[in-house]
Formats: C-alpha cells, structure tokens, sequence
C-alpha cells in the first residue's frame, strides 16, 4: 500500500473551512484515498473516499489532484466538535482488508 | 441498532494471565477487525475475518488468537499476557473488504502488569 504523508498538527478556527492535505505520491491507479478521525481516543470514524473525482458527503469533500499525488481533505465549517486526529489512508481495491494508519493530522479547532 | 459494542471497557492483567475480549455486531456485516492503538500511534491490525468459522493473521499477530463462531461474534484471545501487549483494542466490521467503510467500537483499555 502507498505511503501518505500529513502534517502532525494544524489549527482552524471555527466556522471557517478546515482543508487537511495528504501526500501520496505514489499511489497506483487502482488504490482508493480513505479518510478516518479518532476523536480523544474513541473508536476511529469513517468520513470519505475516493478514487479519482472529488467526492462531496454530508460530513466532508475529498479533492484529489489530477495526477493522485496528493488530495485534500475539506471540512466546510469546522466546528469545535470536530477537533480529532485525522488519518488519511490509501488502499489497495483487491488487499485484505486491512487499513494502514499512519500518525495523522490532529486538527485543532479553535473558538 | 447499537452497531459495534467491546466487552470489557477496560482491564488490568498480570503478566502470565489470560483474558478473551468480545467483540459484538448488529449489522450483519461478514468482515471484522481486531486493531490495537499504541500511545501515539496509529492503528495496527492484529487478526481479521472474512466470515463465519474463518480468521487471518494481519500485520502484529503474534500472541493472539481469535475466532468467529458465530458471525456477529468476534473474540480476540490472550493466552500469556505481556507487558508489550498493554494498548487499546479496537474492534471493527464492514460490509466487504475494500469499497465500504469499517465501523468501529469504542475500545477496551488493557494494562499488563
């Protein structure tokens, strides 16, 4: 599987856009981009994924470049409860199902 | 529709001694995950299962074993505790392997002593 790479720490304030990037260079054409956050040592929560075409749900977008070397993750109004550690992982489309977390980004959200 | 539950929340072992955690799903699901998270680190996975009566080594199998009797069980089992074997475990379960999200429980906190 691809390696990512995050910055270990960022700040937002709240109610503005918190945009995460990953790195992952060399990502294959068949491995999917996951994004994960563990808030304050909970269970990790799944938020999205994507292949190749930015990806909208109700909790985040995914943009990810032309080339797959990097993607950004959007929160549009980050709000206090979103302070977490947010993994960004690629995968395989055939592997065995396991997920590789690297050390994420723990986001910050500020009042 | 409680989805993954963990049984204990937390537990505190001598070393030598055995303990099983039980981990439980309500949806269904054929694939589920037993992952540990170390102080600092991400997760590792330790066994997984594709379905009923099946299990698989992951990346940090060694002194573990698991089974799945029954599909919405998932036990992980320590026969001889270690200190190295102190961390939150984390349970998880998906619909398939690759394109559908892993949910996860809230972990088990485990001291080794």
């Amino acid at each position: 599987d691809a390696k990512t790479t995050q910055p270990p720490s960022m700040d937002c304030a709240e109610g503005r856009a918190a945009n995460l990037p990953c790195n992952h260079s060399t990502i294959s054409g068949n491995e999917y981009v996951y994004w994960y956050r563990q808030i304050h040592s909970q269970g990790p929560q799944y938020i999205i994924h994507g292949l190749k075409n930015n990806e909208t749900n109700e909790m985040a977008s995914l943009i990810i470049t032309e080339d797959r070397k990097s993607s950004t993750l959007i929160l549009p109004h980050a709000t206090l409860r979103d302070t977490a550690v947010y993994y960004c992982i690629v995968r395989v489309g055939t592997d065995t199902g396991k997920l590789i977390f690297g050390q994420g980004t723990t986001l910050q959200v500020k009042p | 529709n409680a989805g993954v539950t963990q049984t204990p929340k937390f537990r505190v072992l001598k070393t030598g001694q055995s303990m099983t955690l039980l981990c439980a799903q309500d949806m269904n699901h054929e694939y589920m995950y037993w992952y540990r998270q170390d102080p600092g680190m991400g997760l590792r996975l330790i066994h997984y299962s594709v379905g009923e009566g099946t299990t698989a080594k992951g990346e940090v199998p060694d002194g573990y074993n698991v089974s799945r009797l029954k599909k919405q069980n998932f036990l992980l089992g320590l026969e001889s505790a270690a200190p190295s074997q102190t961390s939150v475990y984390f349970c998880a379960s998906s619909y398939d392997l690759v394109y559908y999200e892993q949910y996860f429980g809230p972990g088990t906190r485990l001291t080794v002593t």
